[in-house]
């Protein structure tokens, strides 16, 4: 079965400086899509990221980037210039290949950024 | 062009009872997904309907069902609630054999 790990409970970035978020996952499939999913306190699960396992280049979304190793079976996520915005849970997330559409989850990072 | 919308916002039952929540997909989305987060969890697969069938299951009894209409808005159903289903259920849409899902706010359930 896949499982997606999320090793930090909680990270922290002082306001317009850089966060790393780690996330490891396990799964024997060559095919797949990995996504970083952003909850702030309203709940709304928000997409922020996401990565073909296809693809050997590193997705990037303005402040936002992935270090995809695939051998490694690690997906970080990269939050540039972080804003108080950010201040969210961040959820990792891993999808099989081609039609098959059931997300599985980490446990999430809860990110609080210091003004 | 709206998104997914769930209702109600928040519920509260005692154990026992029965309850429904609703999911209207985002326009032009046919697949719709459900998911329980529990406090301080990760959201949960529960199932995944498509063609106003179900086509995928994750690790949840019997008592979860749901149902999917032919403008493919859904419905999921729990009877004879414990306490343990105290959760966020959040829905998702998607396209068929598309990978990105697109969240609604979620359903607070309560049971007391």
């Amino acid at each position: 079965a896949q499982t997606v790990t999320q090793s930090q409970p909680e990270m922290s970035v002082q306001e317009a400086e850089t966060v790393t978020l780690s996330c490891t996952y396990d799964t024997s499939e060559s095919d797949y899509y990995l996504f970083w999913y952003k909850q702030p306190p309203s709940r709304q699960m928000i997409l922020v990221i996401r990565q073909e396992a296809y693809k050997q280049q590193n997705a990037t979304e303005n402040r936002f980037s992935v270090n995809f190793q695939k051998a490694a079976k690690s997906f970080s996520l990269k939050i540039s210039d972080s804003q108080l915005g950010d201040a969210a849970m961040y959820f990792c997330a891993y999808v099989e290949g081609f039609g098959n559409e059931k997300l599985t989850f980490g446990t999430g990072t809860r990110l609080t950024i210091i003004p | 062009d709206a998104g997914v919308t769930q209702s109600p916002t928040h519920l509260i039952k005692t154990r026992g009872q029965q309850v429904t929540l609703r999911c209207s997909p985002k326009s032009g989305h046919d697949t719709v997904s459900w998911y329980q987060q529990a406090l301080g969890q990760g959201p949960q697969f529960i199932f995944q309907y498509y063609e106003e069938e179900e086509r995928q299951r994750g690790n949840f009894p019997d008592r979860f069902s749901g149902h999917q209409f032919p403008n493919y808005s859904s419905e999921l159903n729990v009877n004879a609630l414990l306490l343990g289903d105290s959760a966020l259920y959040l829905c998702a849409s998607s396209l068929r054999n598309r990978y990105e899902q697109f969240f609604g706010p979620g359903t607070r359930l309560t049971v007391l």
